[in-house]
Parts: structure tokens; sequence; C-alpha cells
């Protein structure tokens, strides 16, 4: 079935750093959706993007739409502890209307 | 305003019993999606319903299956429990409509654990 592939896996974040994630497709997407999840608790949407190219920032995150509608990425800058937690993209793939393929998430984490 | 809710928090069960989850959506929302998360690993679509009627459904056995009610809020049932079954169920959801449906709005989940 469709696959969304996030990198990296994990990471680890100093405070004040920048940090970058992707997600690639091997089939189109429509939309990309940008979510956190925090331990036990649910996913909370952080950014969607609509359009090939658009570029979408909410406080200090920054996600982009690729051109080719296979990938999309997003930016943290300056990043705080509470950045902590698992991001992962969604999107709807090609004709499958509202049900979301979730990428395997991006796990970040703070610096010992 | 409310955001998705979920009940209960936590459910235990043993294998081979039956398990009832429930969701509320945010009000105006009419499609409520189900996702299974276990441990580690990313999320799974299993059911989406809007107004009433099932719309689609991912890959799992018959024995997972739900039901919306008229005033929009959802049962996930999971019949014949299994080992395997034990994850954080999540509900989501949206207004309907294609586009405007692929923002889902998630609740806090519902943990099973099967014993």
């Amino acid at each position: 079935g469709q696959q969304l592939n996030q990198s990296p896996q994990s990471m680890f974040i100093q405070e004040g750093e920048d940090v970058s994630m992707n997600c690639t497709s091997s089939s189109i997407f429509n939309t990309w959706l940008w979510y956190k999840q925090d331990p036990g608790e649910g996913p909370v949407l952080l950014i969607a993007l609509y359009k090939a190219g658009e570029l979408t920032s909410n406080g200090r995150l920054t996600a982009q739409f690729g051109i080719t509608r296979k990938d999309s990425f997003l930016n943290i800058s300056a990043s705080i502890p509470s950045d902590v937690g698992i991001y992962f993209c969604a999107g709807p793939p090609g004709a499958a209307g509202n049900k979301l393929t979730f990428g395997g998430g991006t796990r970040v984490l703070v610096k010992p | 305003e409310a955001g998705v809710t979920q009940s209960p928090t936590h459910l235990i069960k043993t294998r081979g019993q039956q398990a009832t989850l429930r969701c509320s959506p945010i009000s105006g929302h009419t499609s409520v999606y189900w996702y299974q998360q276990a441990l580690g690993l990313g999320l799974q679509f299993l059911l989406w319903y809007d107004e009433g009627e099932e719309r689609n459904r991912g890959n799992f056995p018959p024995r997972f299956s739900g039901r919306q009610f008229p005033n929009y809020s959802s049962e996930l049932n999971v019949n014949a429990l299994e080992l395997e079954d034990s994850a954080l169920y999540l509900c989501a959801s949206s207004f309907t409509g294609v586009s405007l449906g692929n923002e889902q709005f998630f609740g806090p989940g519902t943990r099973l654990t099967v014993l």
C-alpha cells in the first residue's frame, strides 16, 4: 500500500538549534499534514499544506510541500525543550479521500 | 470549544473478550475516523464514518467494527480480542469533504491492553 518514509527516525536537539526532518513518498500526495504527538496523548495538527511549492509557517515551525508532490519537510527553528516529541507527516494518497496515511515518525529528543 | 473526547482512557481485557471504545467529535464535525497505534509504531487507519455510514475501511479483520450515531459520536467494537490488539486507539474528527476532511483532529486515545 501507500507508504510515507520519514527521516531521520530520531534526532537529538540542543536548545537553540534549528532542526529539520522530511517525508517522502513513491506516489503523489495532494495534501501534506504535519502532526506532533506527546507521550500518552493524541497527535496535534501543526501545519497543513495544500499546494505544491507551498511554504507555511506556524510560529517557529516551517513546512514545505515539495514541487514533485512526493515530499515535504518540516523545520523547527531555535528549538526549546518542549519541542521534544514524535513528529508525524501524513496525507491522503491519491484518490484515497479522507483516509490518511502516516509516516513512521521522527522522534525528537533532548541532547543529554 | 471542546476537542475530540474519548472514553475510557484505559481499558484492560482478556483474550477472547469484546472491547467497546467511544468517541465524541468536535462540534460541527460530521466525520469520525479510528486509527490504531501499536507501541512504538505509526498510526494505522482503521475506519471512517460520515453521516452515519462507513465510508472507508483499513486493512483490519472484520472483528473490528463500529458505528456512528445520529449525534455523530462513534463507537469502535473489537470482538474476540487477541494479544496483538493491545494498542492506543485514536479517534479523529473533521468536516465532511475531501479537502476539508484532510485536516483531522485527534482525541487523546484509549489505551487497550489485552492480557
